[in-house]
């Protein structure tokens, strides 16, 4: 089965810095998504990337997959306090929209102000 | 509109007693997905159901584990004779179509087997 590995396991940052976040799996990745996780509110998506070389954009927060599509990261430019909570990666193994995710164990991020 | 909400939020339970947990999608979503995160590990799928087919079970880790959903509404997970692994946060998600990026997630449950 598919195993995904995220790295660093946690994170602390000062306000204002940016950061990255790295997402590698043991196969091919037919769809990549990110998820953040704030104690309480579930998961909230993020972002999806299918093609390799794909970069995606919402707000502060940019999400890539490598051309190989075996790696992606996920980076935060000015972080803020809103930042804060877990992030986790998700791996579709099967692709077309797969039943469920195998996913990270997740980046804990904490923000410093 | 309302999300999809779990009950309990929390859950204390002694090792072998039986644990009933509760999902409420949000209406009109055709899929239902139930999810495990035990401490230190990351999400691990266990049913997922799409309608009125036969849910896809792969997932669930032991026979004293199953789950339930009438046509498109409520669910329930139980956990029979509960073990301290069991311990753990269910996460429930419904998506409106098939596919993972459209699944809205609930707050979980958090399940503590003494």
């Amino acid at each position: 089965s598919q195993e995904l590995e995220q790295s660093p396991q946690s994170l602390i940052v000062q306000e204002g810095k940016n950061l990255t976040i790295n997402c590698t799996s043991s196969k091919t990745l037919y769809g990549l998504y990110w998820y953040k996780q704030k104690y309480g509110e579930g998961l909230i998506f993020l972002m999806m990337l299918q093609k390799g070389g794909e970069e995606k954009s919402h707000e502060k927060i940019t999400a890539k997959l490598d051309e190989k599509k075996q790696q992606s990261s996920l980076h935060i430019t000015a972080s803020q306090p809103s930042h804060a909570g877990i992030y986790l990666c998700g791996a579709d193994e099967a692709g077309g929209g797969a039943d469920g995710l195998t996913f990270g164990k997740g980046t804990h991020l904490i923000i410093q102000p | 509109g309302a999300g999809v909400s779990q009950s309990p939020s929390n859950k204390v339970t002694e090792k072998g007693k039986d644990v009933e947990l509760r999902c409420d999608p949000i209406s009109g979503h055709t899929a239902l997905y139930w999810y495990r995160q035990r401490l230190g590990q990351g999400l691990e799928f266990l049913i997922y159901f799409q309608g009125n087919s036969a849910p896809d079970k792969s997932g669930l880790p032991s026979d004293r584990f199953s789950a339930e959903r009438t046509g498109e509404s409520v669910s329930t997970l139980t956990i029979q004779r509960t073990q301290q692994e069991d311990s753990a946060v269910y996460l429930c998600a419904s998506s409106l179509v098939r596919g993972p990026e459209t699944q809205y997630f609930g707050p979980g449950t958090r399940l503590l087997v003494l």
